[in-house]
């Protein structure tokens, strides 16, 4: 079945560090892929996506590539800031495209 | 409402007992999900409503487990004789269409089986 594997955390960076989260997948197919994020207190929402191969998903200043070579959909940010301390998911919908499947998270502390 | 609204918020509960928890969905929003969040763990899918249907209930672990959903709104996640294991954060979210699109995440159910 379909499945997502992303970096444990946590990750601790300082301010204007540069960011990257490691994120691969399994699916038949051709999934489209998600990053979603959970800052601390709130619900879960939609950080970026991106539909097809080679497709790049952005927001906020993150960025992400779907890579079907390597079934990869790394996220990454040039500078964070104390702001983006998060838990950070990766995520896909598969073949029937009826529910997402995620990876375990990642927690991100940006220390100023 | 204005976003995906869960209830009760906290939940405590004594092994063996029944619980019913409730998702209200953004108004429109025929899709409806399901899922549950183990301490320090990823988002496990359980259900997956289209309308009043479940055509995904592959992620309910056990018979205890049942949701269902009426008038194309609300939905109640049902667990009898709850368990420790069980404990976790109940997560409900909504999507104007199928599975693909932007997914609007409630804040969830803390539920904690003593």
């Amino acid at each position: 079945g379909d499945s997502v594997t992303q970096m444990e955390g946590p990750v601790t960076l300082s301010e204007e560090a540069f960011l990257t989260i490691n994120c691969t997948y399994t699916a038949t197919g051709y999934p489209s892929l998600f990053w979603y994020v959970q800052y601390p207190g709130e619900g879960l929402q939609l950080l970026l996506k991106a539909t097809k191969a080679d497709d790049k998903g952005s927001n906020k200043g993150f960025e992400a590539t779907y890579r079907k070579e390597t079934t990869s959909f790394h996220l990454e940010k040039g500078s964070v800031q104390v702001s983006d301390s998060a838990v950070y998911f990766c995520a896909l919908t598969g073949a029937a495209g009826n529910k997402l499947t995620f990876g375990g998270g990642t927690r991100v502390l940006v220390k100023p | 409402g204005a976003g995906v609204s869960q209830s009760p918020s906290n939940k405590v509960t004594e092994k063996g007992k029944d619980v019913e928890l409730r998702c209200d969905p953004i108004s429109g929003h025929t899709a409806l999900y399901w899922y549950r969040q183990r301490l320090g763990q990823g988002l496990e899918f359980l259900i997956y409503f289209q309308g009043n249907s479940a055509p995904d209930k592959s992620g309910l672990p056990s018979d205890r487990f049942s949701a269902e959903r009426t008038g194309e709104s609300v939905s109640t996640l049902t667990i009898q004789r709850t368990q420790q294991e069980d404990s976790a954060v109940y997560l409900c979210a909504s999507s104007l269409n199928r599975g693909g699109e932007k997914l609007f995440f409630g804040s969830g159910t803390q539920l904690s089986v003593l």
